[in-house]
């Protein structure tokens, strides 16, 4: 069954420093997704991408944060100088079409900590 | 704007009983409906949907769900439960009214099934 590949698994850094999160969505998807988990809270919406540029995000995603999809595979999330409070899971999901009938399919997660 | 509630952090249960899992959802126009479970150190994976069609829906793992429109719930169950199911399960919402694209989560319900 085709998987949404997340990497690293689990990165640590420390605060102010750029991180690049890293996604390989399923080949033949078109609208590609980053949400978040800080832990033990609810999993929230940071963007969405589709045909190279961002369609739709959320209040959390401000300058700090951009997305690229810089090879036609990868679809990458940046947080240019992380704080603490962005210590999180961080979830890549793509999924075939927007319209409602599909879901998605997420990967497994970044866990991200800023110390 | 959408919401989805969970209102149980912690669903206990005995091997072999039933179990159910309670979401009730806000959205205005039709709601697309959908159930994800997160097993430790794992990411989100897709449990099932509601698009239209049949109230009760079935999915993975011998999980279903049934939608009530009127009660505006969309309650997770099975029949049996195992210890393996244990894990934590997110309710989700797609609707018109916010945003086209994302979901919106539950807070997220602690299923603990014991031997």
């Amino acid at each position: 069954e085709p998987e949404v590949t997340q990497t690293p698994s689990h990165q640590v850094t420390q605060m102010g420093q750029e991180v690049i999160l890293r996604c390989v969505p399923i080949s033949n998807h078109l609208y590609f997704y980053w949400y978040r988990q800080i832990l033990g809270q609810k999993v929230e919406f940071l963007v969405s991408f589709y045909n190279n540029e961002i369609s739709e995000k959320s209040e959390i995603f401000d300058d700090q944060f951009s997305v690229e999809r810089p090879d036609g595979s990868n679809f990458t999330l940046k947080i240019r100088s992380t704080k603490l409070e962005d210590s999180a899971m961080y979830f890549c999901a793509s999924s075939e079409q927007a319209g409602n009938p599909y879901g998605y399919t997420f990967g497994s997660g970044t866990r991200l900590t800023v110390v | 704007a959408q919401s989805v509630a969970q209102p149980e952090d912690q669903v206990n249960v005995a091997e072999g009983n039933p179990l159910t899992v309670k979401c009730t959802y806000s959205v205005s126009g039709n709601p697309y409906l959908f159930w994800y479970v997160q097993y430790p150190n794992r990411g989100l994976q897709f449990l099932l949907k509601y698009i239209t069609g049949d109230n009760l829906v079935k999915g993975s793992y011998g999980f279903e769900a049934e939608f009530n429109k009127s009660q505006t719930s969309f309650h997770l169950k099975k029949p049996s439960a195992l210890v393996s199911d244990s894990a934590l399960y997110f309710c989700a919402v797609k609707g018109w009214d916010t945003g086209f694209q994302k979901l919106v989560f539950g807070t997220g319900t602690r299923l603990l099934v014991s031997p």
